[in-house]
Formats: structure tokens, sequence, C-alpha cells
């Protein structure tokens, strides 16, 4: 998997979009772009993925450079819910094989009231 | 349904016991996964399992053992527990090219 490059922290003000970026110069084509958070004393969830095309779900939106040397994770309305630990994780999708996911220290993102 | 449940949720070990750490999902899901956090750091991984009766071992394998005799169950067991070991556990599970959904974790003291 690729090495990836996140901010070890950053806040935000309740209410604004957060922007989270990750660098992944050495990312390969078939590797996809994968974002987890960690709310404390909780386990890992899954927000967003994706492979060259911008994706938004209900949660966030993931917006893949036309290099796809970096990204960016934006949460449009922050909450105080949102302060968690976030992983950018790049990844093959394969259906089988050892593809554990492969957690750097992520960003901690605080959302100040 | 449940999602990935884990038990204990807490455990405090002395240096030497064993004990089996329970990984159980509903959705069934052919993926699951064990890593431990330990304190500022990301996920290792620690043994993978792709179906019933297949197991692998990750980065971190050394200390543990697993078993996956159905597709519910991934039991994770330390057998001589060592300091070392303190840690979060947690297990994970998916299908076929979706994300992996993690339990609420195992924390676990060795002393």
């Amino acid at each position: 998997d690729a090495k990836t490059t996140q901010p070890t922290s950053m806040d935000c003000a309740e209410g604004r979009a957060a922007n989270l970026p990750c660098n992944h110069s050495t990312i390969s084509g078939n590797e996809y772009v994968y974002w987890y958070r960690q709310i404390h004393s909780q386990g890992p969830q899954y927000i967003i993925h994706g492979l060259k095309n911008n994706e938004t779900n209900e949660m966030a939106s993931l917006i893949i450079t036309e290099d796809r040397k970096s990204s960016t994770l934006i949460l449009p309305h922050a909450t105080l819910r949102d302060t968690a630990v976030y992983y950018c994780i790049v990844r093959v999708d394969s259906g089988g094989g050892a593809d554990g996911l492969t957690f750097g220290k992520g960003t901690h993102l605080i959302i100040q009231p | 349904n449940a999602g990935v449940t884990q038990t204990p949720k807490f455990r405090i070990l002395k240096i030497g016991q064993s004990m089996t750490l329970q990984c159980t999902q509903d959705m069934n899901h052919n993926y699951m996964y064990w890593y431990r956090q330990d304190p500022g750091m990301g996920l290792k991984l620690i043994y993978y399992s792709v179906g019933a009766g297949i197991t692998d071992k990750g980065e971190v394998p050394n200390g543990y053992n697993v078993s996956r005799s159905t597709t519910e169950d991934f039991p994770l067991r330390l057998e001589l527990a060592a300091p070392s070991q303190t840690s979060v556990y947690f297990c994970a599970s998916r299908s076929d090219n979706q994300p992996q959904h993690f339990g609420d974790g195992t924390r676990l003291s060795i002393l």
C-alpha cells in the first residue's frame, strides 16, 4: 500500500467546513483512497472512499486531485461530535488476500464551539 | 443487526495467564480481522481470515493465535500474556469489495 502523509492535528470552528488534507504521492493506478475516523475509545468508522472521481455521501465529500497524488476530505458542517482522529488510507480494493488496512497516526481534528 | 460484537470490553491479566478475546459478526461477512492499537498509534494487523477454516498472519502475529471454525466467529487467543500485549484490540469484518466494519474494542492490561 502507498504511504500517506497527514497533518498531526487541525482545529475547525463548529458549523464551518472542515477540510482534511492527505498526500499520497506514490499511489498506484489501482489503489483507492479510503477515509476512516476514530472517535475516542471507539472502533474506527468508515467514512468514504474513491478511486479518481470526487465522491460524496451523507457524511462527507472526497476530492481527489487529477494526478491522484493528494486528496481532501470535507466535512461540510462540522459539529462537536466530529472531533476524532481521521485516517487516510490507500489500498488496492481486492476481493481477497492480505488486505488489512494500514493505519498511520492520522489527523486529530478538534471542533471548537 | 448487532454488527461486530467484541467481548469482554475490559480485562486485566497477570503475566503468564491466557485468555481468549471473542469476536462475532452477524452480517455473514467472509473476511475478518484482528488489530491492536497501542496508545497514540494507528492500528496494526495481527491476524486475518478470508473465510471459515482459513486464517493467516498479519504484521504482528507473535504471541497470538486465531481460529475460524464458523463464518460468524473469529476468536483471538493469548497463550502466555506479556506486558507488551497491553493494548486495545479491535476486530473487524467485511464482505467482498466493501469497507471494513469495526467492533468497539477490548481494552486489555497485562500486569
